[in-house]
């Protein structure tokens, strides 16, 4: 069964450092989402793309995340520096049309120390 | 701007029971409502999509209801057990826009 594939599961890092996740959507799904999700809340926008264009990304703090999906397949979120406040997990999901079902990976957990 | 309610945000039944999950949205022009359900430090499962002219979406022992007009969807799980202990989440796609907005989910714990 195909799957979103995001890597890496788990991520410890540094605050002021740079981290990245990496995200592989389900073949021929055009919508990929990242979503940022706080212990015991529910996820939260950050980016929307159409194949290769950014939709959506009026709550990515662009001062220090960016993201990119280069050939409309899979996708890489960044960020640098990375603040204590952005312990987090990061999930990632894709989906083929406008009707149709949302899936998601397993996400990165995402620790600053 | 679409907001999104789970109430109970945490719920508590012995094995057996029937139960109910609620969900509201604040705006009925909505293409279309998912049910996700997510295990501890786990990412998100689908469990049901229920298109805006649907009125009801089933998959085994779960129901999923959709009232557009009155902004309110429900889970219905039947004969609970301890394997469905898992917060639930719902999601809105409003008309306009692709993104999924979320409640902030119910834990549901089926005791044994």
């Amino acid at each position: 069964e195909a799957e979103v594939a995001q890597s890496p599961r788990y991520k410890i890092t540094e605050k002021s450092q740079a981290v990245a996740f990496w995200c592989d959507p389900i073949s021929g799904h055009a919508t990929l989402y990242w979503y940022r999700q706080i212990l015991g809340q529910g996820p939260e926008l950050l980016v929307q793309f159409q194949d290769e264009s950014v939709v959506d990304d009026s709550q990515l703090p662009k001062d220090r995340f960016s993201a990119e999906r280069l050939k409309g397949v899979d996708s890489t979120l960044k960020i640098q520096p990375a603040e204590l406040g952005d312990s987090a997990m990061y999930l990632c999901a894709s989906k083929q049309g406008l009707n149709t079902e949302a899936f998601f990976g397993q996400g990165t957990r995402l620790t600053v120390v | 701007k679409q907001e999104v309610t789970q109430i109970p945000a945490a719920l508590s039944v012995p094995e057996g029971e029937n139960l109910v999950l609620n969900c509201s949205f604040t705006d009925s022009a909505i293409y279309n409502l998912q049910w996700f359900r997510q295990d501890p430090g786990k990412g998100l499962t689908s469990l049901l999509l229920i298109q805006s002219s649907q009125r009801e979406q089933t998959s085994g022992r779960l129901n999923a209801s959709l009232d557009k007009s009155s902004g309110r969807s429900t889970l219905y799980i039947a004969a609970s057990q301890p394997g469905d202990s898992a917060t639930y989440l719902c999601a809105v796609i409003s008309s306009g826009a692709q993104k999924l907005v979320f409640g902030q989910g119910t834990r549901l714990t089926i005791n044994p």
